[in-house]
């Protein structure tokens, strides 16, 4: 069974102080990992998809990386409206549903 | 382009009762999953509807249903309800059913049972 467990859950930065949020993942045959990010009352909104081992993809002030094990998703002089919960999700060879993390709750403080 | 469009947003039923979740795909979309999230479980699947047939379903007891329309609009039902059963129900779409695209997400229903 897919297994994807996030670290830390929760976040306290200041603006401008960088950091990473970690995703691991136990899959029998990786076909993607998601990144998506969860506003207080809304549905999570997609931000990546990495599909193998050593890819990048950068979307403003974050980049998400993939290794065989884990994704990260690296967060550069975060602003306040960087403040969210970001999620990990993955699918698999043979199963078109999404496992999801449990997320990291990522504060930015003024 | 409007996104997944869910009704209602918010909802209040009282254990023993049915209620009937409505889901509107993304234009063009026609796969329609479903998810239940929970602060102790994150997102749990439900089921994944393509084509009016379920083509994946979670782990949930039987009392969770969903149907999808030849518009690819989908509800979910869920029967007998249970203090337990307290969520936020998410709808996503995407295009077809290729695992390499992202799953779009509405806003979801907050379901309140008491």
């Amino acid at each position: 069974e897919d297994q994807v467990t996030q670290s830390p859950e929760a976040l306290r930065l200041q603006e401008g102080e960088s950091s990473s949020l970690n995703c691991s993942y136990t899959v029998s045959g990786l076909r993607g990992l998601f990144w998506y990010r969860q506003d207080p009352g809304k549905g999570p909104e997609f931000l990546f998809t990495l599909y193998s081992a050593g890819e990048e993809k950068e979307k403003e002030r974050l980049k998400a990386t993939l290794t065989k094990k884990e994704s990260f998703l690296h967060i550069t002089a975060p602003k306040p409206e960087d403040s969210a919960t970001y999620l990990c999700a993955v699918s698999n060879f043979g199963n078109e549903k999404l496992t999801f993390g449990t997320g990291t709750r990522l504060t930015i403080i003024p | 382009k409007a996104g997944v469009t869910q009704t209602p947003r918010y909802l209040i039923k009282t254990r023993g009762q049915q209620v009937t979740l409505s889901c509107s795909p993304i234009s063009g979309h026609r796969s329609v999953s479903w998810y239940q999230q929970t602060p102790g479980q994150g997102l749990q699947f439900l089921f994944e509807y393509f084509s009016e047939t379920q083509r994946n379903k979670g782990n949930f007891p039987g009392r969770f249903s969903g149907r999808q329309f030849s518009n690819s609009r989908s509800e979910m039902n869920v029967s007998t309800l249970e203090l337990g059963d307290s969520a936020l129900y998410l709808c996503a779409s995407r295009r077809n059913r290729d695992v390499y695209s992202p799953l779009h997400f509405g806003n979801g229903t907050r379901l309140t049972v008491t």
